[in-house]
């Protein structure tokens, strides 16, 4: 099994960036996948998941109305959008997948981490 | 939200040692607490799920124990490739929610 993330972002406040993720080693639908963002210095905020089977999500309210998570099952690919960038949103975005499907919400494996940074 | 409590922050041991770091839940999440272990420059790797449920692969070194509120994680015999940091993630309650680490340096 495993995760392989888009490279590392520069965006200006107020933009907006798109880090995929694509899986393997798996049957995609098998699976919840969930996005988490760790800041410089800092520790883990869960951001949202989707469940690729339906596209159904759910995100944190901290990121609802700027956050957007899609999951391709044509490419076997995650999707997490967030807009209206702001400097606080500079951090490693990180996607894992639950095989479990939210029996017990276990992140095994993790993608290598995006490395998001946002400066004017 | 359930706000969980590490500590200590950080952890000054010597290998060989034992160690015991520990995770608390402002209210109870049961046992759907979760161990990952991280190391610099890289992703968080999982431990232990269901509190006390070692993950494929992880030693025997590794345990988890607790309930309801008061969580540990033990590292029987401490080796060189353990110095990392390590958080708990709750998943009883949304949104899902991690604590702020323990860090195992080398003494």
């Amino acid at each position: 099994v495993q995760l392989v993330q888009s490279g590392a972002e520069v965006k200006k406040p107020g933009a907006t960036v798109k880090i995929s993720c694509r899986i393997s080693g798996y049957t995609f639908t098998d699976s919840y996948i969930h996005w988490v963002q760790q800041a410089p210095g800092k520790g883990f905020e869960w951001v949202g998941l989707v469940d690729p089977e339906d596209g159904e999500t759910f995100y944190e309210e901290k990121f609802q109305g700027r956050v957007t998570i899609t999951a391709d099952t044509s490419t076997d690919t995650a999707y997490m959008e967030l807009s209206s960038l702001r400097s606080e949103d500079t951090a490693v975005y990180y996607c894992a997948t639950d095989l479990s499907r939210g029996v017990d919400y276990r992140f095994d494996p993790w993608g290598q981490g995006t490395l998001v940074t946002v400066s004017s | 939200e359930v706000v969980l409590t590490q500590s200590p922050a950080t952890l000054s041991v010597s290998p060989g040692e034992r160690v015991t770091l520990s995770c608390r839940a402002s209210q109870s999440v049961s046992s759907n607490l979760t161990w990952y272990q991280q190391k610099p420059g890289q992703a968080p790797r999982l431990l232990i799920h269901g509190a006390s449920t070692r993950a494929t692969g992880i030693p025997a070194r590794f345990s988890g124990r607790g309930s309801g509120t008061e969580f540990t994680l033990t590292i029987s015999s401490l080796q060189s490739e353990d110095f990392a940091i390590y958080y708990c993630q709750q998943y009883n309650n949304w949104p899902l929610t991690f604590g702020g680490g323990t860090k195992v340096e080398i003494k």
